[in-house]
């Protein structure tokens, strides 16, 4: 079975500009969360979505927002781009909220 | 946002040898799970735990769910050279679905 895939897998964009990335979780789970994660950190907590609501929010500003859609694929939009913005992003999938979860490769956002 | 301490932070082994690490937190969590991440990847889930005491294991890979609740442990038995990677815990507190992932312990091992 095929695992957790985002795409894209790098992107380049420019301060100010907006990016959306994307994410498919496994067969048959239903909640899809959304990590940042810096060099040298571990992921911090942006978004959870549980049949196509969200169920949490970590501390990001509103430039940041998500969705998932009745498959259960989600996409991460961040609005404004700021140089600080550059970080792996990945999204993690569950059966359900609060169990064990499972992420995908990622994608590499630079933002110039 | 809740703090999760992960010592030690880096470790540089010898091939065969076993290796300890640990993460603790001044919170209770209800769900404990360890992770590894190689340069460029997504972490990959190595072992779920969900109650206090719990012993679980995974090839050569033991993890525990501290008694208080507040922390747990991983043991890495004989290890080999594919070892090598970033190793995470995360954790889930009783009020929420959010995970809360520590600091990493970055593991070299040496042929």
């Amino acid at each position: 079975d095929a695992g957790v895939t985002q795409s894209p897998t790098h992107l380049i964009k420019t301060r100010g500009q907006q990016v959306t990335l994307r994410c498919s979780p496994i067969s048959g789970h239903k909640s899809v969360s959304w990590y940042q994660q810096v060099l040298g950190q571990g992921p911090q907590f942006i978004f959870q979505y549980y049949e196509k609501e969200e169920r949490g929010r970590g501390n990001f500003p509103d430039r940041f927002s998500a969705r998932q859609f009745p498959n259960y694929s989600s996409e991460l939009n961040v609005n404004a781009l700021l140089l600080g913005d550059s970080a792996l992003y990945l999204c993690a999938s569950s059966e359900y909220p609060g169990l064990k979860q499972y992420f995908g490769p990622g994608t590499r956002l630079t933002v110039t | 946002g809740q703090q999760l301490n992960q010592s030690p932070q880096s470790m540089f082994i010898q091939e065969g040898e076993d290796v300890s690490m640990n993460c603790t937190s001044s919170s209770i969590f209800n769900t404990w799970l360890w992770y590894k991440q190689e340069p460029g990847e997504g972490p990959v889930l190595l072992i779920a735990l969900y109650k206090a005491g719990e012993l679980t294991s995974n090839g050569r890979l033991t993890a525990q769910f501290g008694i208080t609740r507040k922390d747990s442990f991983l043991n890495i038995s004989a290890s080999i050279p594919s070892d090598v990677g970033i190793y995470f815990c995360a954790g889930q507190l009783n009020t929420g679905n959010q995970f809360y992932f520590g600091t990493g312990t970055s593991l070299t091992v040496i042929p």
